[in-house]
């Protein structure tokens, strides 16, 4: 059973950026790609994009264009997100998931990541 | 965009009992949709995937019908572990779009 392993807990200023990583158990780049979402409490996900690990290929949701920035680096067998411009709406955590397509369902998710924007 | 709704946004239910969610598309999204369940502070799990087939480890007192735009997810005789938060998710266009979930507790 693979999983995703992602980084800790982000406490960041408002203005500034945060890169969040995710690796998976295995190696299946070869197989898969890697979305990212993030969730406020008490509300549903929010879909922000996803990578090609193998080729670097991305797409964006239209809500974060300009902002994100989703990379891998298969040598360490991780992708990252990284997010600039922080504002306090940008609160919430944060998970990776892998799809095996561009679109589809996704399964299985990383364990998340709390990303904290506060001065 | 395709917008995703939900209901009940809230769902008191017994141990034992049924439970009944429903989701439902702004356009129709064919059998593209899946189900998950998130405990508190936890990873989504998929239930469902391809609006009525359920993941592998998947117990059969889930189910799941629809296509188009109507969606239900039943979960038959509720178990404690069953509590919890679940949100449907729509695949056919970009972007990705889920619904805002409904919270199943006692």
């Amino acid at each position: 059973q693979v999983q995703l392993v992602q980084s800790g807990t982000a406490v960041i200023k408002p203005g500034a950026s945060v890169k969040v990583s995710c690796r998976p158990s295995g190696n299946i780049f070869t197989v898969y790609f890697i979305h990212w979402m993030r969730q406020a409490p008490g509300q549903g996900p929010e879909w922000m994009g996803w990578i090609n690990p193998r080729t670097g290929d991305t797409l964006y949701a239209q809500n974060f264009q300009g902002r994100v920035t989703m990379t891998s680096e298969t040598s360490v067998n991780s992708v990252y997100m990284d997010l600039s411009g922080l504002t306090s709406n940008d609160t919430a955590t944060y998970f990776c998931a892998l799809v095996g397509a561009t679109r589809g369902w996704l399964d299985p998710w990383g364990q998340g990541t709390l990303v904290a924007v506060s001065s | 965009e395709i917008v995703m709704t939900q209901s009940p946004a809230s769902l008191s239910v017994s141990p034992g009992q049924r439970a009944t969610l429903s989701c439902r598309a702004s356009h129709s999204v064919s059998s593209d949709v899946a189900w998950y369940q998130q405990e508190p502070g936890q990873a989504p799990r998929l239930l469902i995937y391809g609006a009525s087939i359920r993941a592998t480890g998947i117990p059969a007192r889930f189910s799941a019908s629809g296509s188009g735009t109507e969606f239900t997810l039943t979960i038959s005789s509720l178990q404690s572990e069953d509590f919890g938060f679940y949100f449907c998710q729509q695949y056919k266009n970009w972007p990705l779009t889920f619904g805002p979930g409904t919270k199943v507790d006692v």
